[in-house]
């Protein structure tokens, strides 16, 4: 059975980087790609962008200038990085297994890590 | 404002059968791309529907999907009170180049 953990600092300065990893287990790491997608109460579920385990990415474009994504095989975990931070950045933030198809989908999900932004 | 609209609220005694919709346009639904279907309560997310109309194993087949053109809906059946949730349809938008969601649809049971 898939395993999703996620971890990392939820309470940030504006300015500062959002820096979560997201590690899984019993799930064949290599066959998928690995979602970061928040929800926010102003602007709903929001896909941030995905990497697989070669680090082919893809980012929602209205992030892309502040995002980065990486991914560790030898530990199956991936992690995100998003820059230059604001209140708008704050919500529930969510790893998900991903289908490697264009019109790809979520079909696991970890617990949502949330993040506060505030100075 | 979302690409994909949903209703922001449906209610619905326990038992009933709801709807929500999903409406887009030519760039998403309406090119051909399949809706998916999430719901979401607290801090858990879990897929309900793939494709449309294809549910994961251990979703209660209460749980149903359609797509006709540029719109999509899902139908709870059998309303129960833990189907009280946050509900959110998912598709690909050829013009953006990203996957987009609609706005959201809480779910009421009374």
């Amino acid at each position: 059975q898939v395993q999703i953990q996620q971890w990392g600092a939820g309470l940030l300065r504006p300015s500062e980087t959002l820096s979560l990893t997201c590690g899984v287990s019993g799930a064949s790491f290599s066959e998928y790609y690995w979602s970061w997608i928040r929800q926010s109460p102003g602007r709903g579920l929001e896909w941030i962008g995905k990497i697989s385990h070669f680090g082919i990415t893809a980012y929602n474009p209205s992030l892309k200038r502040r995002v980065l994504t990486s991914i560790d095989t030898s530990k199956n975990q991936c992690s995100l990085r998003l820059r230059s931070v604001t209140a708008a950045d704050a919500g529930l933030y969510y790893c998900a297994r991903t289908t490697v198809d264009k019109n790809f989908y979520m079909d696991v999900w970890g617990k949502a890590t949330t993040v506060t932004v505030s100075s | 404002q979302s690409v994909l609209t949903q209703p922001p609220s449906v209610y619905g005694a326990p038992g009933q059968r709801v709807t929500i919709s999903c409406t887009g346009g030519w760039s998403n639904i309406g090119s051909g791309n399949n809706v998916h279907w999430y719901q979401l309560s607290g801090t858990t997310a879990k897929l309900l529907l793939s494709h449309n109309s294809i549910r994961p194993s251990g979703v209660p087949d209460r749980f149903s999907g359609s797509k006709s053109g540029t719109a999509a809906t899902l139908a709870i059946s059998g309303l129960q009170a833990e189907d009280e949730a946050d509900y959110y349809c998912q598709s690909h938008d050829n013009s953006l180049g990203a996957s987009v969601f609609g706005g959201g649809t809480k779910v009421t049971v009374l």
